[in-house]
């Protein structure tokens, strides 16, 4: 079946690091892609998105590209800052949609230091 | 505009109580769902709502019942909390893209 694979956490960066979060997927089809973040003690709310192969996504600095040759989706930033530090997670929809198949990957806790 | 919507935000039942959570949406979604996350397990999907009138089981719906009371509101019936309960609640609504709009959560303990 359809699944999310996150590198595994926590990471703990120092301010202005390099960030990468690795984001695999299993599907059939192209499914859309979506990076949600979440902020201590919030709901998720989404970072960003993509839909088809080769899309990239971006928002706030973060950027993650729709590789179809590599089933990914890893999630980037050039300088990460303290306020980042949240739990993030990758999630998949299956081609055409489906509303009881929105299937998300386990989260990755980023701690990011002063 | 609101958002999504979750009463009450911090929750403590002995085993055997019975408790109603609330949502609402106010985006016109036809889908919401109701998630619980648990650490180390990440979100896990309990019932959802295609539309108005219908809901389907999730992963994990045993112990739970839900009710689409009309477009805006979805909630959660616990019928007899047992501490397994214990988790963050999250409710959810999705537009056309498929794009997930979250509740800030309701934090339940069970003792």
């Amino acid at each position: 079946g359809d699944s999310v694979t996150q590198m595994e956490g926590p990471v703990t960066l120092s301010e202005e690091a390099f960030l990468t979060i690795n984001c695999t997927y299993t599907a059939t089809g192209y499914p859309s892609l979506f990076w949600y973040v979440q902020y201590p003690g919030e709901g998720l709310q989404l970072l960003l998105k993509a839909t088809k192969a080769d899309d990239k996504g971006s928002n706030k600095g973060f950027e993650a590209t729709y590789r179809k040759e590599t089933t990914s989706f890893h999630l980037e930033k050039g300088s990460v800052q303290v306020s980042d530090s949240a739990v993030y997670f990758c999630a998949l929809t299956p081609p055409g949609g489906s509303y009881d198949k929105v299937i998300f990957g386990p989260g990755t806790s980023l701690s990011v230091i002063p | 505009n609101a958002g999504v919507t979750q009463t009450p935000k911090f929750q403590v039942l002995k085993t055997g109580q019975s408790m109603t959570l609330q949502c609402a949406q106010d985006m016109n979604h036809n889908s919401m769902y109701w998630y619980r996350q648990d650490p180390g397990m990440g979100l896990r999907l309990i019932y959802y709502s295609a539309s108005e009138g219908t809901t389907d089981k999730g992963e994990v719906p045993n112990g739970y019942n839900v009710s689409r009371l009309n477009k805006r509101e979805f909630s959660l019936r616990l019928e007899s909390a047992a501490p397994s309960q214990t988790s963050v609640y999250f409710c959810a609504s999705t537009d056309k893209t498929y794009e997930q709009y979250f509740g800030p959560g309701t934090r339940l303990t069970v003792t």
